[in-house]
């Protein structure tokens, strides 16, 4: 079975500019999460869905980042205008959901803003 | 509020000796789950263990075990004789019953030295 699938894997980019991220999350999982892992710190929530529903959202800064999951499946997250401190790994998770059960995480994107 | 505290921020051994890397956790809540994950270089967060706050037995996997003490807010990692391979990242995390979302640890890294 494939695991979360998540690209580009790396990105770099100017101050100022857009940037999406894509997730195809593990088939049949209800539940996709978007984190934001700056180097040497754990992961950090931004935004939970169940289906296309966004049900936790209050760590995502919505003056520059907007995520969608239309149809309930893929997911994509956007920032605009990326600024210096975006330079991070964004990482993609998946779980059946239903009540908590372990997350699955994909091999993030590197976002590079120069 | 939820909060996990890993202290050894790194750790050095010689292969085939046992290591345990701590972990620390407050929450409020009284239904609560613990994880360990493990990062390796190539950044994707990969599943070790999920427990919950009722079940205090500890759990032996292989090489890995894990001491869950509630008396002490602690869920500490065991890995005995250990191998090249288990050289990364490993993150402890909690949520709470009915709330998806993950704190992580800041992580601690491992490495086993040939």
């Amino acid at each position: 079975e494939a695991g979360v699938v998540q690209s580009p894997r790396y990105k770099i980019i100017e101050k100022k500019q857009p940037v999406a991220f894509w997730c195809n999350p593990i088939s049949g999982h209800n539940t996709l999460y978007w984190y934001l892992q700056n180097l040497g710190q754990g992961p950090e929530l931004l935004i939970r869905y169940e289906n296309e529903e966004a049900v936790d959202d209050s760590q995502l800064p919505k003056d520059r980042f907007s995520a969608e999951r239309l149809k309930g499946v893929d997911s994509t997250l956007k920032i605009q205008p990326a600024e210096l401190g975006d330079s991070a790994v964004y990482l993609c998770a998946s779980s059946p959901g239903g009540g908590f059960t372990e997350a699955f995480f994909g091999q993030g994107t590197r976002l590079t803003v120069v | 509020a939820q909060k996990v505290t890993q202290a050894q921020t790194e750790i050095s051994v010689v292969e085939k000796e046992d290591v345990t890397l701590d972990c620390v956790y407050e929450t409020r809540d009284t239904t609560y789950y613990l994880f360990w994950y493990k990062q390796p270089p190539s950044g994707e967060l990969v599943f070790l263990i999920r427990r919950n706050s009722f079940d205090e037995q500890n759990e032996i996997s292989g090489r890995y075990s894990w001491n869950f003490q509630k008396s002490t807010s602690s869920f500490n990692f065991t890995i005995t004789a250990s191998q090249v391979v288990d050289s990364a990242v490993y993150f402890c995390a909690q949520s709470n019953f009915g709330n998806e979302k993950l704190t992580f640890g800041t992580g601690t890294r491992l490495t086993i030295i040939p």
